[in-house]
């Protein structure tokens, strides 16, 4: 199993405004990914945090708006840029290893934006 | 693309009594894994059981099972002597066997116990 440490777990931002979210996993991981999810709604798929080369974005997201690093196995973090009220959401850090088929999670981070 | 369905936004259900909770889903793959995710109020999302694809038999863990039905697409979750504990929304997600591990999520059922 992996542990998932993300921080802040929750912040109240002016509109115009970055955050930088952080995701530590306790362990080596092959995979980790980005989750958006909108107030009452489900996970989704923000992109594919890659070690060493650039993330793999869904479509809908940019990497302009959420630009993500991943400089290790077990760090990686996510920026939401230039923020507006509709960026109002729990970001979730997820990962996992190659040969394991389960994910584990962060406890995620809920973003205001006024 | 692989999609994932619930088609019960909300469901209640008494301390003790069993519940099951509905999922369907879309994959033109053969190998795969599917999994049940809870998410109480704490944002924490906790794997309940998951099942291989391959695997004819159903996944059980304690008081939670699934009834997979591969050729009809059903995954569904039953909840056995249900807890307050377990209020929670619940979702259900398809992973691939190849390439990306990224999981497709279904838009989750808020469960309630009532004691």
């Amino acid at each position: 199993s992996a542990v998932i440490s993300q921080k802040p777990s929750r912040d109240i931002c002016q509109r115009g405004t970055s955050l930088t979210i952080q995701c530590q996993v306790d362990s080596q991981v092959t995979m980790m990914f980005w989750y958006r999810q909108q107030p009452g709604q489900s996970l989704t798929l923000i992109a594919t945090a890659n070690q060493g080369s650039e993330a793999t974005y869904e479509s809908g997201f940019v990497i302009d708006k959420f630009p993500i690093s991943r400089p290790n196995l077990t760090f990686s973090t996510l920026t939401v840029s230039n923020m507006s009220p509709e960026d109002s959401s729990i970001y979730l850090c997820s990962a996992g290893g190659r040969v394991s088929t389960e994910a584990f999670f962060g406890q995620g981070t809920r973003l205001t934006v006024v | 693309a692989q999609t994932v369905t619930q088609s019960q936004p909300e469901m209640s259900v008494q301390e003790a009594e069993t519940v099951t909770l509905s999922c369907t889903y879309d994959t033109s793959e053969n190998n795969y894994y599917l999994f049940w995710y809870k998410q109480p109020p704490s944002r924490q999302m906790i794997l309940v059981i998951r099942q291989e694809a391959y695997k004819q038999q159903n996944a059980t863990e304690n008081r939670f099972s699934v009834n997979f039905q591969k050729a009809a697409k059903s995954f569904s979750l039953k909840i056995s002597d249900s807890q307050l504990g377990d209020t929670a929304m619940y979702f259900c997600a398809f992973r691939g066997q190849g390439g990306s591990e990224k999981l497709v999520f279904g838009k989750g059922t808020k469960l309630t116990v009532n004691p």
